[in-house]
């Protein structure tokens, strides 16, 4: 089955103890990004990858790390978690280079306090 | 800052009525155009993508946009309780093409 699965899906944490949220696609798409969803706010890009070793930043991306070392997994890496990053995470991958249709993953909900 | 807006709703139609969901952009440079849809505790699914002037039908959902108005709408016809949801309006960046700005969402309630 075609997906894009994200872990865990729930996290609680407190605040300075570093996480990493994995992402990974079986669809052999280049495109993969992180957004954080918030109410009121809607989704917010933090960081997203053309392809392997490409990231870039989105609008959101203070207090945050990727790496893309391999196609499929696009992890998510908080170094030191603070309260206003607690959040719901969806991680999506696109086979389009304009990355517009995106399939997203599950989400993971987080909270640090 | 490239923004889009949609209203936040809820939009509340009867079933079997037309619901129509609206969205504006700021960046007059953008190419791509997109409609999810999310159902509470789930997450964005594509429901529409649209990328010239003009009308797009897919089953029950028509994309409309405007560009020189810097407008896009999703109607639904027929619209049915399983339509009940967040529909979220994104908005592909022209340079690179590879960042996206996602509205705040419309909440819809369709009433059986």
């Amino acid at each position: 089955e075609a997906q894009v699965t994200q872990n865990p899906r729930y996290l609680i944490t407190v605040t300075g103890k570093k996480l990493t949220v994995t992402c990974s696609q079986n669809m052999n798409h280049e495109y993969m990004s992180w957004y954080r969803q918030d109410p009121g706010l809607g989704l917010r890009q933090i960081y997203y990858s053309m392809n392997v070793e490409v990231t870039d930043k989105g609008d959101v991306p203070e207090g945050y790390k990727v790496s893309r070392k391999e196609k499929r997994n696009f992890p998510l890496i908080l170094e030191s978690p603070s309260p206003n990053q607690t959040s719901l995470y969806f991680c999506a991958s696109s086979p389009l280079t304009e990355a517009g249709e995106q399939y997203f993953g599950p989400g993971t909900r987080l909270t640090v306090t | 800052q490239k923004e889009v807006e949609q209203n936040s709703g809820p939009l509340s139609v009867p079933e079997g009525a037309i619901a129509s969901l609206n969205c504006t952009y700021s960046d007059r440079g953008s190419q791509s155009f997109f409609w999810y849809r999310q159902y509470s505790g789930k997450s964005p699914e594509l429901i529409m993508s649209i990328y010239s002037n003009g009308d797009k039908e897919d089953g029950r959902f028509t994309a409309q946009l405007n560009k020189a108005s810097q407008y896009v709408s999703l109607l639904i016809r027929d619209s049915q309780p399983s339509d009940s949801a967040t529909y979220l309006c994104a908005v592909n960046e022209k340079d690179g093409g590879f960042k996206t700005i996602f509205g705040a969402g419309t909440r819809l309630f369709v009433k059986a």
